[in-house]
Order: structure tokens, then C-alpha cells, then sequence
């Protein structure tokens, strides 16, 4: 069965510590895509970003970064050097092509707080 | 690119009343839309999917009657909450993706207080 876990409840660091997300996925499938996704205290969900089972290749975006270890199952996302403004829930979710509509399954989210 | 409209943000109404909560695709074709519904401090929960000329697709629990979803056109869905309670109250947020797409874009949310 398909599933998403996110272990971390609530993280709280200081301001210019790097912090880690982790998330840990199963799915019975070989192709299947991984995303994380940003939700601040407005409540609108931004996409952050999606790989696909076959690119293992690790991804930085500025001071985000993510780590895709097949042999481990794990997706997990890096923020160096946080800021306040990074304070928000973060999700990590998974959908699988041979549901045509791609629908997400979702970890519980983690919400991280960043103090100044 | 990738923008998805919601409206209204905020709706407040009596118990009884009917409540319509937009979801438009402005700079794409949203063939598949998504309704969810989000309680406090808890992950999403899909009510629904929905494809551009089909009747909608609700998850196990989710009221068809209540919960009434039309995607009418390639870039509007509309969420009516009907006979609303105050147990409906809550975070309806919708998403999009277009079609051949594996990412869902999301609308700011809709947040429904049922008094």
C-alpha cells in the first residue's frame, strides 16, 4: 500500500541553523513521483518541487536542497541557513501514474519554526 | 505560470444556506481538479476529483448531495456546500493539473465558518 510518512511533528530551530524534513515513502509501484510542498500560515500550498522514481540525481534550489535515496525509501528536504519567512507546515507526497489522475498521498506534514 | 483562483477566501453564513466556492486555472487547461478539505493541524483530505465533462469522483464518506461539484469547463470548478452546518465549517482548498501532468497547482483556500 501506498503511504507517506513524515515522523517529525513539529521542528523548532534558531534562525541560520540548517534543518532537515525527512520523509519516507512506500509504494509497490517502479514509477512514481515525490513532492514537497510549502504551507505558510495563510494556507495556500506552494509547490516546491517533483522527482520521479528514476532520477536519483540529488536537486538544490538556493538554500533549499533535497535528498532522494531509493535504497532507503526516503525524500528528505534540506533548508540551510533558514529565515523566519521559512516557517510553515511542509508536506511530502507521492502519486503514482497508474492512477490516471495522479491523485497525491500525503505525509502529515511537518511544521517548522524558525525563531529569530 | 501555473496560477489557480479561489473565491471566495472567507465565507461566514447561517446554518441551512447554500455556499458556492470557485476554483479557476488561469494560465492553463486544468483537466483533473481536486477538492479537499483540511482540518486544523491536520493534513489534507481528498473529497474529490473531478474531470472536465464528467460527473466527479468523491472519496469514501464524502456526501454527493452534500458536497456538489461541477467542472464545467477546462478552467472552473465550483464546490456548493449545501444545507451547510456548523460541521462543515472548515479549510476547502482545490487544485489543479493539467492534462499529461503530474503536478497538482494549488488555490489559496476557502475558509468556511457555518454559525
Amino acid at each position: 500500500a501506498q503511504k507517506v510518512t513524515q515522523a517529525q511533528t513539529e521542528i523548532s530551530v534558531v534562525e541560520k541553523e540548517d534543518v532537515t524534513l525527512d520523509c519516507v515513502y512506500e509504494t509497490r509501484d517502479t514509477t512514481y513521483y515525490l513532492f514537497w510542498y510549502k504551507q505558510p500560515p495563510s494556507g495556500e500550498l506552494v509547490f516546491l518541487i517533483r522527482r520521479n522514481s528514476f532520477d536519483e540525481q540529488n536537486e538544490i534550489s538556493g538554500r533549499y536542497s533535497w535528498n532522494f535515496q531509493k535504497s532507503t525509501s526516503s525524500f528528505n528536504f534540506t533548508i540551510t541557513a533558514s529565515q523566519v519567512v521559512d516557517s510553515a507546515v511542509y508536506f511530502c507526497a507521492l502519486s503514482e501514474p497508474r492512477d490516471s489522475n495522479y491523485q497525491l498521498i500525503w505525509g502529515a506534514g511537518t511544521k517548522l519554526i524558525i525563531k529569530p | 505560470g501555473a496560477v489557480v483562483s479561489q473565491h471566495p477566501s472567507w465565507v461566514i453564513c447561517k446554518s441551512g444556506t447554500s455556499v458556492k466556492i470557485e476554483c479557476r486555472s488561469l494560465d492553463f487547461q486544468a483537466t483533473t481538479m481536486f477538492w479537499y478539505r483540511q482540518f486544523p493541524k491536520q493534513s489534507l483530505m481528498l473529497m474529490a476529483t473531478s474531470n472536465e465533462g464528467s460527473k466527479a469522483t468523491y472519496e469514501q464518506g464524502v456526501e454527493k448531495d452534500k458536497f456538489l461539484i461541477n467542472h464545467a469547463s477546462l478552467t472552473l470548478s465550483t464546490l456548493t456546500v449545501t444545507s451547510a452546518h456548523p460541521e462543515d465549517s472548515s479549510f476547502y482548498i482545490c487544485s489543479a493539473r493539467d492534462r499529461g501532468a503530474e503536478t497538482q497547482y494549488f488555490g489559496p483556500g476557502t475558509r468556511l465558518l457555518v454559525l
